[in-house]
């Protein structure tokens, strides 16, 4: 079972460059989301789909950009990216939103210098 | 401020000690979940309490949910080197709504 898979598992971009951390289901899970995790931080979210074609804001959205034009896949993009944004990156999945059980990509550490 | 706060942040103890951490809010939560995290990995749920009062058991590990939802605690007996990594607790503050995370507690078991 592939699960949640993450591509790819490290990236370092320069101040300004764009770049997409691609995301991929296989459980056919309505609810989607990406956290960033940075020390002392915990894991925060930046934004979630509740479905196909439906996106919405978390915690942390500036910045970043998503979209949901399947039920298997919800790519982040980062549109011009800032040493801010150097952190570890997890998409997760559930069958529904809110309490129900996530399951959680490998991570793609990103560094922006 | 963390709506979740996790103590403590790092916790390092030899195999076979026993261990309790904590996860300690102002607000009621309907659920809460426990994670752990291993290096290089993404977060895995290892248990969901939702009724005030409520204890699991997990092997070694047991997890109790406060009479109020606002708290919640994870103890480990006999801790194994296996054992170590991230834990996290995440509480949803109603049915349906997005999980908030705590910063988590780093816990090293050394043989």
């Amino acid at each position: 079972n592939a699960g949640v898979t993450q591509t790819p598992k490290f990236q370092v971009l320069k101040t300004g460059q764009s770049m997409t951390l691609q995301c991929a289901q296989d459980m056919n899970h309505e609810y989607m989301s990406w956290y960033r995790q940075d020390p002392g931080m915990g894991l925060r979210l930046i934004h979630y789909s509740v479905g196909a074609g439906i996106t919405d804001q978390g915690e942390v959205p500036n910045g970043y950009n998503v979209s949901r034009s399947t039920t298997e896949d919800f790519p982040l993009r980062l549109l011009s990216a800032a040493p801010s944004q150097t952190s570890v990156y997890f998409c997760a999945s559930s069958l529904e939103a809110g309490a129900k059980r996530k399951y959680f990509g490998a991570g793609t550490r990103l560094s922006v210098l | 401020t963390q709506l979740l706060e996790q103590s403590p942040q790092f916790l390092s103890i030899q195999e076979g000690e026993n261990l309790t951490v904590y996860c300690n809010s102002s607000s009621v939560f309907s659920s809460l979940q426990w994670y752990r995290q291993e290096p290089g990995e993404g977060p895995v749920l290892l248990v969901t309490v939702v009724t005030g009062g409520e204890v699991k058991k997990l092997k070694r590990l047991t997890f109790q949910f406060g009479d109020a939802r606002k708290d919640s605690s994870l103890h480990i007996t006999a801790a194994q080197p296996g054992d170590t990594g991230l834990y996290l607790c995440a509480g949803a503050q109603a049915s349906g709504s997005r999980l908030t995370f705590g910063e988590g507690t780093q816990l090293t078991v050394n043989p």
